[in-house]
């Protein structure tokens, strides 16, 4: 399985603000995501980061919002723009394994508080 | 769309077995995955089932019905260390490898 890291690993931040949050893995991987997951409660795909392309984004979620960078196969970015209380969170990256069953392997997650 | 139900909490003793159930609605299938997710800590692969029966990986076995939309996880000889969310996980098609995930469900194992 991949080894994935994200920086920051957690981070408060004023409302209106914006962050960067950086996932690298130690192979080249095709398929990057996007998760949050909102305290207490399960995980919900934003997006998939595409590499060489715009990333596709899930129901509820926009690229002004949350825009995603690609720019090769082991390297991807999640900004969370113009923030709010609203998005405190976990955000999570996650890459497909290439066996046979192409389960998913997450990152260790990016605990933002937002005040 | 997307509907996956499984329950919210479920507490059970050390060495004892627990079952989760969980079931699903999806716009089309290409699997269904169980997590493991410890309090802080990001989720971690457990199973995958994409035909019917029973799949078994030391304590920890899955089971799937397609024409049921019915999946379980049985955990045996609980330990402590599995008190943990258990999430649940569709994967509705074979071309994007998304995944749609259930709230989970919270197991706490009591000694």
């Amino acid at each position: 399985s991949a080894v994935i890291s994200q920086k920051p690993s957690r981070d408060i931040c004023q409302r209106g603000t914006s962050l960067t949050i950086q996932c690298q893995v130690d192979s080249q991987v095709t398929m990057m995501f996007w998760y949050r997951q909102q305290p207490g409660q399960s995980l919900t795909l934003i997006a998939t980061a595409n590499q060489g392309s715009e990333a596709t984004y899930e129901s509820g979620f926009v690229i002004d919002k949350f825009p995603i960078s690609r720019p090769n196969l082991t390297f991807s970015t999640l900004t969370v723009s113009n923030m709010s209380p609203e998005d405190s969170s976990i955000y999570l990256c996650s890459v497909s394994g290439t066996g046979a069953t192409y389960e998913q392997y997450f990152g260790p997650g990016t605990r933002l508080t937002v005040t | 769309g997307q509907n996956i139900d499984q329950p919210t909490e479920m507490t059970a003793t050390e060495g004892a077995i627990v079952q989760i159930n969980c079931t699903y609605q999806t716009s089309g299938f290409n699997g269904l995955f169980w997590y493991q997710q410890h309090a802080g800590e990001a989720p971690t692969f457990l199973s995958y089932n994409v035909l019917d029966g029973l799949e078994e990986k030391g304590r920890f076995s899955s089971f799937l019905s397609r024409s049921k939309g019915y999946s379980y996880l049985l955990l045996k000889e609980l330990q402590m260390k599995d008190s943990a969310s258990y999430l649940c996980a569709v994967r509705g098609s074979s071309n994007d490898y998304k995944l749609s995930f259930g709230a989970g469900t919270t197991v706490t194992v009591r000694a």
